[in-house]
């Protein structure tokens, strides 16, 4: 069973602060790793995608990846009231036919309080 | 860009009657689209994937009698809720790819279904 795992939260930061989000996943041969944010009654957006170890830096974002770790985390800095929503960590086992197929974890609820 | 669109964006229906939902990629071609399902506080659950112009693959559990994927063009894909049961009441999510599952999956707005 490929599993993908989030801290469900929910995860208060007051706002200005960073807000830390993490992920774990359980097929160490997985390539691609993304964070999508959901607002209540709506669908996914896409945040970023990270595919190699490191950080990878987009605006007040930056998602980190260490493979050996089995590890994705994503950073808010300056959180905002209106980063308040649920993060989806979602991770992709490979190229073509089913491997290509997002898995996703339950999300982890992020309040920013004013 | 990457803009998909789903419709309707909510429908009420009574038990037994079918119902279908449209997905919709605007500014580009899909060639894979995704139909995902989530249940309150729950994650997205893949049901199905299609391809253009191929039968669709379900995910193990989704009866494939009971949800009719047709992806007739590029461009749209429809998922079909027949005989609907207050069970199958739910978020359903479109995404779509432009390549063969390996592009980044952008998601349409969601239908809210709910069977009375």
């Amino acid at each position: 069973q490929k599993e993908v795992e989030q801290n469900s939260g929910p995860l208060s930061v007051p706002e200005g602060a960073i807000a830390s989000l993490n992920c774990t996943y359980s097929d160490r041969g997985s390539q691609s790793f993304f964070w999508y944010r959901q607002y209540s009654g709506k669908s996914p957006e896409l945040i970023m995608f990270i595919y190699s170890n490191g950080d990878k830096e987009d605006g007040r974002f930056t998602a980190q990846l260490n493979k050996a770790s089995q590890y994705v985390s994503l950073l808010i800095r300056d959180s905002q009231p209106s980063d308040s929503a649920t993060y989806l960590c979602a991770v992709r086992l490979g190229y073509g036919g089913s491997q290509g197929n997002l898995i996703f974890g339950k999300g982890t609820k992020l309040s920013v309080k004013p | 860009g990457a803009v998909v669109s789903q419709h309707p964006s909510w429908v009420i229906c009574k038990s037994g009657t079918s119902v279908k939902i449209e997905c919709r990629s605007l500014d580009f071609q899909a060639t894979t689209m995704f139909w995902y399902r989530q249940f309150p506080k729950q994650s997205l659950m893949l049901m199905a994937t299609s391809n253009e112009g191929s039968k669709a693959t379900y995910e193990q559990g989704v009866e494939k009698d009971k949800f009719l994927i047709n992806h007739a063009s590029l461009t749209l894909s429809t998922l079909t809720v027949t005989s609907a049961h207050p069970e199958d009441s739910s978020f359903y999510i479109c995404s779509a790819s432009v390549g063969l599952g390996t592009d980044t999956q952008y998601f349409g707005p969601g239908t809210r279904l709910t069977v009375l």
